[in-house]
């Protein structure tokens, strides 16, 4: 089975300047994660998607960044205006079903930004 | 989530079996022990999961001790391509998935 599909794989920017991230998810996933990932460090969730409804964006620093998943499928990450502090990879997970502790989450190869 | 402690990394000969410990003194009954772990440049992949019983697959083993405070990841074969950041979390049964930064294990010729 093809796996969670992301793009860009790499992206420079200035500050200020702004940026999106897609995401593909696993055919028949209904649960979509974002996570950002800082060099050295594990990822940290973002924003939980149940097919196109958000179920926890608590970590997402709203004032800059947001993302949506507008047909329930893929969706996209946005950063308007990124800063420094935002340079990380940025990975998308998918999984069937997020409420169930047999539930795998399957990530793609992640989005690595850097920001000049 | 409990939370959990690993060593920062490890060594490993290939061919041997590695031992990855973790510490979760604080976990909870309904909490499950996962493991991950993250190769260069690639997303985390799933290795294994359990809550009282140990577990095997096809990647590894799970060892958790009967007070369920620790567990131990065993990859009975290691081989050049385990070398990854290993992640051990624990889990209720929802969604979070919270990394800490994991066990770093390089796997030697």
């Amino acid at each position: 089975e093809a796996g969670v599909a992301q793009s860009p794989r790499y992206k420079i920017i200035e500050k200020r300047q702004s940026v999106a991230f897609w995401c593909n998810p696993i055919s028949g996933h209904a649960t979509l994660y974002w996570y950002q990932q800082i060099l050295g460090q594990g990822p940290k969730l973002l924003i939980q998607f149940q097919n196109n409804g958000v179920v926890d964006d608590s970590q997402l620093p709203k004032d800059r960044f947001s993302a949506e998943r507008l047909k329930g499928v893929d969706s996209t990450l946005k950063i308007q205006p990124a800063k420094l502090e935002d340079s990380a990879v940025y990975l998308c997970a998918s999984s069937l079903v997020g409420t169930s502790p047999y539930n795998e989450q399957f990530f793609g190869p992640g989005t690595r930004l850097t920001v000049l | 989530d409990a939370k959990t402690t690993q060593p920062p990394s490890m060594d490993c000969a290939e061919g041997r079996a590695a031992n990855l410990p973790c510490n979760h003194s604080t976990i909870s009954g309904n909490e499950y022990v996962y493991w991950y772990r993250q190769i260069h440049s690639q997303g985390p992949q799933y290795i294994i999961h359990g809550l009282k019983n140990n577990e095997t697959n096809e990647m590894a083993s799970l060892i958790i001790t009967e007070d369920r405070k620790s567990s131990t990841l065993i990859l009975p074969h290691a081989t050049l391509r385990d070398t990854a950041v290993y992640y051990c979390i624990v889990r209720y049964n929802d969604y979070k998935l919270s990394f800490g930064a994991g066990t770093t294990v390089t796997v030697r010729a």
